[in-house]
């Protein structure tokens, strides 16, 4: 079992969907991040929590520390958040980060 | 506020060779992180540096190591290259690193033939 798991591991939606990915994870951690990364490989930092959750534009992120749970919602999906989102746990015991396996998004028009 | 930027961005290696990667983070930025991906692995920690001191590594051999400068810029270089070691490395950097908001550049792809 990974240290990390995301599911799912792909999503298809139509534009103006809301969407859900779902982080679990088993280490102790100082905080959970969520990344996207675009095709060409470019990685963007979305959030970084370590409780409660988090908003910016259509992006929320949650998190529960006692069930070891994050989420990352799109509300009203569009092409352009297309991507693969990456969640990581960074450890309690300094900056290491173990990362989640992925979900591809794709929102369709 | 310049970012992240990582050299080069391609380049061809064939097995044995070694090879250098740069890392120039965002200014006043001390933690730089390293990390591979590859299709079958995913996103995995190499190392972390700060004030020139490794203060955290991966699980990953000997033949990979590291440096940071007093400028903060890093280094990383992996000795008697495999055909795995195929991948693209990422690098990131924070204020501080624990925990800290990453800022990630663009990756140097490296082809191992």
């Amino acid at each position: 079992k990974n240290e990390v798991e995301q599911s799912p591991q792909n999503l298809t939606a139509q534009e103006g969907e809301f969407i859900t990915i779902n982080c679990s994870y088993s280490v102790g951690i100082s905080a959970l991040h969520w990344l996207q990364q675009h095709p060409g490989g470019g990685i963007v930092s979305l959030f970084m929590l370590s409780s409660g959750k988090k908003k910016h534009g259509r992006l929320i992120a949650t998190i529960n520390i006692q069930e070891k749970h994050s989420s990352l919602h799109i509300t009203a999906s569009h092409p352009r958040d297309s991507a693969v989102y990456i969640c990581a746990a960074q450890e309690t015991s300094g900056s290491r980060l173990t990362f989640g396996e992925g979900t591809q998004l794709t929102v369709n028009p | 506020k310049a970012g992240v930027t990582q050299t080069p961005r391609y380049l061809i290696k064939t097995r044995g060779q070694q090879v250098t990667l740069s890392c120039s983070p965002i200014s006043g930025h001390r933690s730089v992180s390293w990390y591979q991906q590859t299709p079958g692995q995913g996103l995995q920690f190499l190392f972390e540096y700060f004030s020139e001191t490794q203060r955290n590594k991966g699980n990953f051999p000997g033949r990979f190591s590291g440096r940071q400068f007093s400028n903060s810029r890093s280094e990383m270089n992996v000795s008697t290259l495999e055909l795995g070691d195929s991948a693209l490395y990422l690098c990131a950097s924070s204020a501080t690193g624990h925990p800290g908001e990453l800022f990630f550049g663009e990756g140097s792809r490296l082809t191992v033939l």
